[in-house]
């Protein structure tokens, strides 16, 4: 066990709606990181945010966007969902950002949409 | 820009074999390297990083791996496979900002 906690485990949707991911950090990690993992695109950062900030975006899609709040936890919003969007979304924390920083990661949320 | 390649998408190894898995990384910089385990339907594990110093490094689960500057390569190897650590493995590099750029995985299966 990480530490790091997502719900739900398990989404599945229709094309069109719009869902949120929630992740809550290990206890102290000030900074969390989105990657998606997909079948042709493998593990893909999305964003990292840094005490409520964000820090660094990746390839994160327009219709996507996420948050960080004062209690750390974060929400990945995705909206206008397309059959592409099917995939393993893991949040994953780190104790503070900059360089060779270990993340921990959480089990994932598996979105299926159909 | 940093990328990570690992050459073997699949690897079959016998129980009590020893194991190497492959991985090259491009960065400009001294790199921060990882690697990660996903047993199916799991989340990353981490096994083992290198920052700097010593160039091979000790890990959970009996495992290690060797930096090596000159190849741009970072192998993990195992000197005796267990049934229990069929699964997929993921090379990474830590980039600026602290984002990790992922190799493809390779998908390690043990056989009895």
């Amino acid at each position: 066990d990480s530490g790091v906690t997502q719900t739900p485990k398990h989404l599945i949707t229709a094309t069109g709606q719009r869902v949120t991911l929630r992740c809550s950090p290990r206890s102290g990690d000030l900074s969390v990181y989105w990657y998606q993992q997909s079948l042709d695109q493998g593990l893909q950062f999305l964003i990292q945010y840094y005490n409520g900030e964000e820090r660094a975006k990746g390839n994160i899609l327009e219709r996507f966007s996420a948050q960080q709040f004062p209690d750390l936890h974060s929400e990945l919003n995705l909206s206008s969902l397309e059959l592409g969007d099917s995939a393993l979304y893991f949040c994953a924390s780190s104790l503070t950002s900059g360089g060779g920083r270990e993340q921990f990661f959480g089990p994932g949320t598996r979105l299926t949409v159909l | 820009a940093q990328s990570v390649t690992q050459p073997d998408i699949h690897i079959t190894v016998s129980e009590g074999a020893s194991l190497e898995l492959r991985c090259n990384y491009s960065y400009g910089a001294t790199p921060y390297l990882f690697w990660y385990v996903q047993s199916p339907g799991q989340g990353l594990q981490l096994l083992l990083k290198y920052f700097s110093g010593d160039t091979l490094v000790q890990g959970i689960k009996g495992f290690e791996a060797e930096f090596k500057r000159s190849q741009s390569s970072f192998n993990l190897r195992k000197p005796s496979v267990h049934w229990s650590d069929a699964a997929e493995y993921f090379c990474a590099v830590g980039a600026r900002g602290n984002k990790l750029v992922f190799g493809a995985g390779t998908i390690l299966r043990v056989k009895s």
